[in-house]
């Protein structure tokens, strides 16, 4: 079955540190790609997203591009900040971005001033 | 656009009672809307899929007899947690997808936090 794996955290970094949250799938087909962020107390919110190979996603300063030949889709940002502290979940949807969902377990990112 | 509600936000219950979480989309019509559960620090597990007007579609191992999903109209669906025990304690979160406008987009709420005593 469709799978999603994402690094383990928590992550801590300072602030203005460069980040990476590494994230691969295992899926049939051609799925569309996700990343979604929570901030505590709260739901989800779709953070980027890809729905093919070699597409990049930004938003806030964010980006992730859809490798097939790699199956990844890792998350990166230049110089994070205290309130990017959250946690990041790595998503596929195999049926276009309207469907059922497969989550990775989450990576708990820390930033310090 | 694409808001979806959930209420109540927070919830307290005794063991043994019944506790019904509303998902609404507030400015769209939502075709199928999803139930997640969320446990302490984890990811969310998919519990069931609902379409308007028919049956929810449930995951495997989850007791449809326990989680009641009811689909009323296309911006309304409600699960209701039946005599609820203190495992049952988690946040469930809704989302729903629209084919308006010539999408076809999920989107979430902003989560219930069930706390059974």
């Amino acid at each position: 079955g469709n799978s999603v794996t994402q690094m383990e955290g928590p992550v801590t970094l300072s602030e203005e540190a460069f980040l990476t949250i590494n994230c691969t799938y295992t899926a049939t087909g051609y799925p569309s790609l996700f990343w979604y962020v929570q901030y505590p107390g709260e739901g989800l919110q779709l953070l980027l997203k890809a729905t093919k190979a070699d597409d990049k996603g930004s938003n806030k300063g964010f980006e992730a591009t859809y490798r097939k030949e790699t199956t990844s889709f890792h998350l990166e940002k230049g110089s994070v900040q205290v309130s990017d502290s959250a946690v990041y979940f790595c998503a596929l949807s195999d049926k276009g971005y309207g469907q059922n969902f497969v989550f990775g377990p989450g990576t708990r990112l820390s930033v310090l001033p | 656009g694409a808001v979806v509600s959930q209420h109540p936000s927070r919830v307290i219950c005794k063991s043994g009672t019944s506790v019904k979480i509303e998902c609404r989309s507030l400015d769209f019509q939502a075709t199928t809307m999803f139930w997640y559960r969320q446990f302490p620090k984890k990811s969310l597990m998919l519990m069931a899929t609902s379409n308007e007007g028919s049956k929810a579609t449930y995951e495997q191992g989850v007791e449809k007899d326990k989680f009641l999903i009811n689909h009323a109209s296309l911006t309304l669906s409600t699960l209701t947690v039946t005599s609820a025990h203190p495992e049952d304690s988690s946040f469930y979160i809704c989302s729903a997808r629209t084919l308006d406008r010539g999408l076809n987009e999920q989107f979430f709420g902003p989560g219930t936090r069930l706390t059974v005593l």
